[in-house]
């Protein structure tokens, strides 16, 4: 079936601006992740989802970055007043499992470049 | 709470083997890997759960030793197609999931 979609694939905004990202997980899995990454670094945990649970928010950086995901699917997250240190790669993932990716792999979607001028 | 994977980085010719080890700090349940090529997203490996399972993929094994919360990804004979960003991803038994540092891997001919 279809992977996980992110839209748009590559975002320019001007400082001060704010931005929305979009995830489409793949049918049926539960949970939904947000992770950043910056150029040649590693994945920064943004925020977890999973079913109806109060969603883990730890990984936000800051109070200008919420996300929402509406209906168990679909996933938006936004930076408010972008700042040109937001500019980085904002990667989705899904997987089936629930509280925890135990046993299940994560998919990841193509990601959006966010770029701040 | 960020596991700590080493080499951070290793350049090898076709054919070579490597290791690249992961280590938490807290006990874990189980152990993901990923590998990142240049430009796009992470793939999933493999995953091993607690009981010192040993897994393969391709020519591409791993393993998981719960007491030493430690897990180890063995690339024999490497290819071109190995090149890239190797993640571990462990599930501690505080049920968090952490992706680790990464392993920039060059295979070269």
């Amino acid at each position: 079936g279809a992977g996980v979609s992110q839209s748009p694939s590559n975002k320019v905004t001007e400082k001060g601006k704010d931005v929305e990202l979009r995830c489409d997980p793949i049918s049926g899995h539960t949970a939904l992740y947000w992770y950043r990454q910056s150029l040649g670094q590693g994945l920064e945990f943004l925020i977890y989802f999973q079913g109806n649970s109060a969603p883990d928010k730890s990984g936000l950086p800051s109070d200008r970055f919420s996300a929402e995901r509406t209906g168990g699917s679909v996933s938006t997250l936004t930076i408010q007043r972008t700042q040109q240190e937001d500019s980085a790669v904002y990667l989705c993932a899904s997987s089936l499992v629930g509280a925890v990716p135990t046993i299940s792999p994560l998919h990841f979607g193509n990601g959006t470049r966010l770029t701040v001028t | 709470q960020q596991p700590v994977q080493s080499p951070q980085a290793v350049i090898l010719r076709e054919g070579e083997d490597a290791v690249i080890n992961c280590s938490s700090s807290k006990a874990l349940y189980s152990v993901h890997w990923y590998r990142q090529k240049h430009g796009e997203a992470p793939v999933f490996l493999m995953i091993l759960l607690k009981g010192g399972e040993q897994k393969g993929h391709e020519k591409i094994s791993a393993s998981f030793n719960e007491k030493k919360q430690q897990s180890s990804l063995y690339l024999t004979a490497s290819q071109l197609s190995y090149s890239g960003t190797y993640f571990c991803g462990t599930v501690n038994t505080g049920n968090q999931f952490y992706f680790g540092t990464g392993t920039s891997l060059t295979v070269i001919p």
